[in-house]
């Protein structure tokens, strides 16, 4: 596709529920961000991939969060047991490859409700 | 602690007037800086950017000013259109290596341009 896609764009969830958030990234890019953005918060840096490899987690809250990308292309951001405070917009982005100067390409986002 | 603020959580303008949305930094080592916006259900979308080595940078409308001395940057649009309320994010980068920190995101501004 020409943009960034992500799926599904809405998801709801009960507490404890495991959830598998999914990305497309435009094709060609090699590197692939995760963040995420509580309501009223900015943008929270998860992870980041460079091809199949992410050097830098730091940004996982938790545990229960883990992703994974496979053929250089779609990643797959995983919450287990979900909780309440897991409840934000997840917003996956690409770009061309991970310099300072590249711009990021943002999906729509993923809305995650947690009940 | 917060590396890129933007302290002004909304902000209302009349069409036509300009609207000037400020974010401030921390991190002396930013040194690419990047403005987003962003839609209601959609993924934010690269404005404008400008690297140290400037104090400004203009697209069109959109006039970035960055004053390092006083590690401040404005986005100035001039004249202010309906169309470009949104919420405004103001990221920062720096280039170590080239292959710099990832973005880290203000909070946001949220434009209103009244008619």
């Amino acid at each position: 596709g020409a943009g960034v896609s992500q799926s599904p764009s809405n998801k709801v969830t009960e507490k404890g529920k495991d959830v598998e958030l999914r990305c497309d990234p435009i094709s060609g890019h090699t590197a692939l961000y995760w963040y995420r953005q509580s309501l009223g918060q900015g943008l929270e840096f998860l992870i980041y991939f460079q091809g199949n490899s992410a050097p830098d987690k730091s940004g996982l809250p938790s545990d229960r969060f883990s992703a994974e990308r496979t053929g250089g292309s779609v990643s797959t951001l995983t919450i287990q047991r979900t909780q309440q405070e897991d409840s934000a917009v997840y917003l996956c982005a690409s770009s061309l490859e991970r310099l300072a100067k590249n711009i990021q390409y943002f999906g729509a986002g993923t809305r995650l409700s947690v009940l | 602690d917060q590396q890129v603020k933007q302290n002004s959580p909304s902000l209302s303008v009349q069409e036509g007037r300009i609207s000037i949305l400020n974010c401030d930094y921390t991190n002396s080592m930013f040194d690419y800086f990047l403005w987003y916006k962003k839609y209601p259900a959609e993924g934010p979308t690269f404005l404008i950017s400008i690297s140290s080595i400037k104090d400004k940078n203009e697209d069109g409308r959109f006039t970035v000013f960055l004053n390092k001395s006083a590690k401040h940057l404005s986005l100035h649009i001039v004249p202010s259109q309906p169309g470009d309320s949104a919420v405004y994010f103001c990221a920062a980068s720096a280039s170590v290596d080239n292959y710099g920190q990832n973005f880290v995101f203000g909070p946001g501004t949220r434009l209103s341009v009244l008619p």
